[in-house]
């Protein structure tokens, strides 16, 4: 099926270790994203990319790195886990302003 | 700073009737209005959108009305139906810039 494909969907992790969560979309959608949905938080943007090859921080960029691999692919890089970045992660992609195709999310648990 | 705000995490409706759900923003550059919906463990999809250059837009059984003055946009579900239940999230944009995402409304529709 067409979409936005996100690994792994769950995670638990050690404090200081790292991980890269990884998404990948078919559409052949120019933009790509990653969000973080905290309880009362709503959806935070962490990082984008516009296009293949470029990418910006978004509002909580602060202890991540992005890769935009290929037009394809946009993977979330945790260098060195903190309890704070304990949350629901979301990749979404778009070829238009208008609306985002998001994955199914992945459960992050830092300990 | 929560740019874009929805002050009710929760709301009830029976079957058949109205639900409406509410979104307050702050910024008087955005143009942009999206809605989505998000059951659980599955990632938002998207619902309906409104441009400034609009006051109302319908699609079947849902309508969004924008305020520009009252910086206020609704989400009118009429009739409600159980599997309408889920988490409502709105989300604001100005030209060119990254989308802002409210805290979510969490409708349930009792039979």
């Amino acid at each position: 099926n067409a979409g936005v494909t996100q690994t792994p969907k769950f995670q638990v992790l050690k404090t200081g270790q790292s991980m890269t969560l990884q998404c990948a979309q078919d559409m052949n959608h120019n933009s790509m994203y990653w969000y973080r949905q905290d309880p009362g938080m709503g959806l935070r943007l962490i990082y984008y990319s516009a296009s293949e090859g470029t990418t910006d921080k978004g509002e909580v960029p602060n202890g991540y790195n992005v890769s935009r691999l290929n037009k394809r692919e946009f993977s979330l890089r945790l260098e060195s886990a903190a309890p704070s970045q304990t949350s629901v992660y979301f990749c979404a992609s778009t070829g238009s302003f208008y609306g985002y195709t998001f994955g199914s999310g992945t459960r992050l648990t830092v300990v | 700073d929560q740019q874009v705000k929805q002050n009710s995490p929760s709301l009830s409706v029976q079957e058949g009737r109205i639900s409406i759900l509410n979104c307050d923003y702050t910024n008087s550059m955005f143009d942009y209005f999206l809605w989505y919906k998000k059951y659980p463990a599955e990632g938002p999809t998207f619902l309906i959108s409104i441009s400034s250059i609009k006051d109302k837009n319908e699609d079947g059984r849902f309508t969004v009305f924008l305020n520009k003055s009252a910086k206020h946009l609704s989400l009118h579900i009429v009739p409600s139906q159980p599997g309408d239940s889920a988490v409502y999230f709105c989300a604001a944009s100005a030209p060119g810039n990254q989308f802002y995402f409210g805290t979510g409304t969490s409708l349930t529709v009792i039979p």
